[in-house]
């Protein structure tokens, strides 16, 4: 089945520092990439939809200068935390929503980054 | 707007008992359902889905059917094992380009 991976897989960085998580879809081409940020025992909340070549699209309260979102290729999309701050810290998660597929657009989910930030 | 919701957890049953999570939806026309389940520390994973009114979703012994005049998709598995312990989330999609909307997880623990 369709793969996605995340690199790193968890991050400690300290506050005021920028972190750069990888999201890569293994063994399909991915039009578009999602980012999901999920605090403990709750759900998933949509931070950003990225379509390759083109800007990302933003949840309402998302602050787009702090999440960077970057989706160059087909395969790959980074979100970079910029200016991290403790509240920042998360698990962050990705799916890919494969291209061309027929039918309902499934979405595959990165096993997920958890930000530490100190 | 579009949601969906799910019965509060944690859920605690023990091994071989009978599964069933509830989940109701709020949307227009015919959305995609889905149920995901995200084990301890990873991502998650699609469990089943159903895309169109009394299509039933089915897969490693859990069903959950797509019933229109309740809006709901409940799921169910006739006997749970000890590696069923997850976090499962129902979640749908009005079509094809959309985003997918969760409902908030429903943590179910498996005791031997």
């Amino acid at each position: 089945g369709a793969v996605v991976s995340q690199h790193p897989s968890w991050v400690i960085c300290k506050s005021g520092t920028s972190v750069k998580i990888e999201c890569r879809s293994l063994d399909f081409q991915a039009t578009t990439m999602f980012w999901y940020r999920q605090f403990p025992k709750q759900s998933l909340m949509l931070m950003a939809t990225s379509n390759e070549g083109s800007k990302a699209t933003y949840e309402q309260g998302v602050e787009k200068d702090k999440f960077l979102i970057n989706h160059a290729s087909l395969t790959l999309s980074t979100l970079t935390v910029t200016s991290a701050h403790p509240e920042d810290s998360s698990f962050y998660i990705c799916s890919a929503r494969v291209r061309g597929l027929a039918g309902v657009g499934e979405q595959y989910f990165g096993p997920g980054t958890r930000l530490t930030v100190t | 707007g579009n949601s969906v919701t799910q019965m509060e957890g944690p859920v605690t049953l023990s091994e071989e008992a009978f599964l069933t999570i509830n989940c109701t939806y709020t949307a227009t026309g015919y959305p995609s359902l889905f149920w995901y389940v995200q084990y301890p520390g990873e991502g998650l994973q699609l469990l089943l889905k159903a895309t169109k009114a009394d299509d039933k979703g089915s897969n490693k012994g859990f069903e959950a059917t797509y019933r229109k005049e309740t809006t709901s998709f409940h799921l169910e598995k006739g006997s749970v094992q000890v590696s069923d312990s997850a976090v499962y989330f129902c979640a749908l999609m009005k079509t094809s380009y959309d985003k997918v909307i969760f409902g908030p997880g429903t943590s179910l623990s498996v005791i031997p």
